[in-house]
Formats: structure tokens, sequence, C-alpha cells
């Protein structure tokens, strides 16, 4: 059974560090890894789709990287901004034809 | 131009009740899902349809019923709402099931007293 862990659970930074988010997931079987942020009170949206074959995916100052064999995505944001304080949360896709969520990381960048 | 939409926002009903979530996606998409987000923030799915068609059903009880009158609805009604069932519920598509990107709504936050 697929299980989704990321660590840390909450984060707090000042503006302009760059930062790392963790996800490992349990069955390296996977179709897919994806990024999400949710801001309070709304839904989620996609920031970063990988495939299995990939290593890596790129938008702006985030930068996601996938290694399947040791069952790991991370999610790098630099030169962070109070505007990317939000919910993020991983999720993979495999056999089971549905995404399996991560418990979340919650990110506060303040001025 | 809200790709995914649902409604109501919120919902605050008593238990026992009946009641109704709407769904409408404009994307064009194939594959439409609901998820339920509990008070831990956890994220699960309930069901995926695809093309009008039952493609999942996570041992959700059958009090919950889906139903997707074209592939760009999915409504979930839930009878004999119970005090658990307390939470956020989220529809989402994507082009192709799981190998695609998958859009969320803004998602129902069901309080039933």
């Amino acid at each position: 059974k697929q299980e989704v862990t990321q660590i840390p659970a909450a984060l707090s930074v000042p503006e302009g560090e760059n930062l790392v988010l963790n996800c490992s997931f349990t069955d390296s079987a996977i179709y897919n890894l994806q990024w999400f942020r949710q801001d309070p009170g709304k839904g989620l949206t996609s920031l970063l789709l990988i495939q299995s074959s990939q290593r890596e995916q790129t938008s702006g100052r985030l930068n996601a990287s996938l290694d399947k064999s040791s069952g790991r995505s991370t999610l790098y944001i630099a030169a962070s901004q109070p505007g990317d304080s939000a919910t993020y949360l991983c999720a993979v896709s495999g056999n089971t034809d549905k995404l399996i969520f991560g418990t979340g990381t919650r990110l506060q960048v303040f001025p | 131009d809200t790709a995914v939409s649902q409604t109501p926002k919120y919902l605050v009903t008593q238990m026992g009740n009946d009641k109704s979530i709407k769904c409408e996606q404009n994307l064009g998409h194939d594959t439409m899902y609901w998820y339920k987000q509990d008070s831990k923030k956890f994220l699960k799915i309930m069901f995926s349809y695809n093309n009008k068609e039952l493609i999942i059903n996570e041992t959700v009880p059958n009090r919950f019923s889906p139903k997707s009158p074209d592939k760009a609805h999915l409504n979930l009604h839930i009878n004999s709402l119970e005090l658990g069932d307390s939470a956020v519920y989220f529809c989402a598509s994507s082009d192709r099931g799981v190998t695609d990107t998958q859009y969320f709504g803004p998602g129902t936050r069901l309080t039933v007293l």
C-alpha cells in the first residue's frame, strides 16, 4: 500500500531564503508525482508534475526533483516571498489509478 | 472563467438530512474526481469517473452517491448525513486520468450539526 510522507510538517522562514520541502513514498512503482499548493480556505493549485521517467521539472522559482528508486522528491523554492506562504502537498499516482496525497508542509514566509 | 466550479461553497445542515454538492468543469476533461479533506487536512480520493463511467469507488459508505449526467458534471449526493461527514469536499478533473495534471475546484465546506 502506497504511503506518502512529507517533512517537515511546518516551516517558517524569513523572506529571501531558499528552501527545500521533502516528500517520500513507499512504493517506487509510480506513474508520476505532482506538487500542489493549497492556500487557506481554497482549493489545490498544481505547481509541477514530474513523470516517472523524468528527474526534475522547473517553473519559475520552483524546481522539483524525483528519485524514483529511493522513493523521494524535493521541491526547491528559490528566494522565498511572503506570497509563497501556503500548504504544499505532494501526491503520487500508480497502477491503482488514483492520487495518493502526502500530509503536507505548511510554509510561512515572513517579511 | 472558472475551470472547475463547485456549489455551494458552504453547507451547514442537521444530522439525518440529505444534501447534494454540484461540480462542473469547462476544461473538456474526460476524468472527474471527488476528494474528502478531513479536519487534519488529509486529502483522500472518494470517487473517480471517466466519461460518465465510475472508475474508482474508494470504500465510501453507500450513503454517498455520485452522479455524472455528462462528462462535464459530477455531482455528489449524501443521504442521512452524520457528524463524521463534516469535512471539505473537493471536486477535480484531469484530461486522461492520473497521468495528467489534476485541476481542483474551490471546495465545499460541509458542517453537520
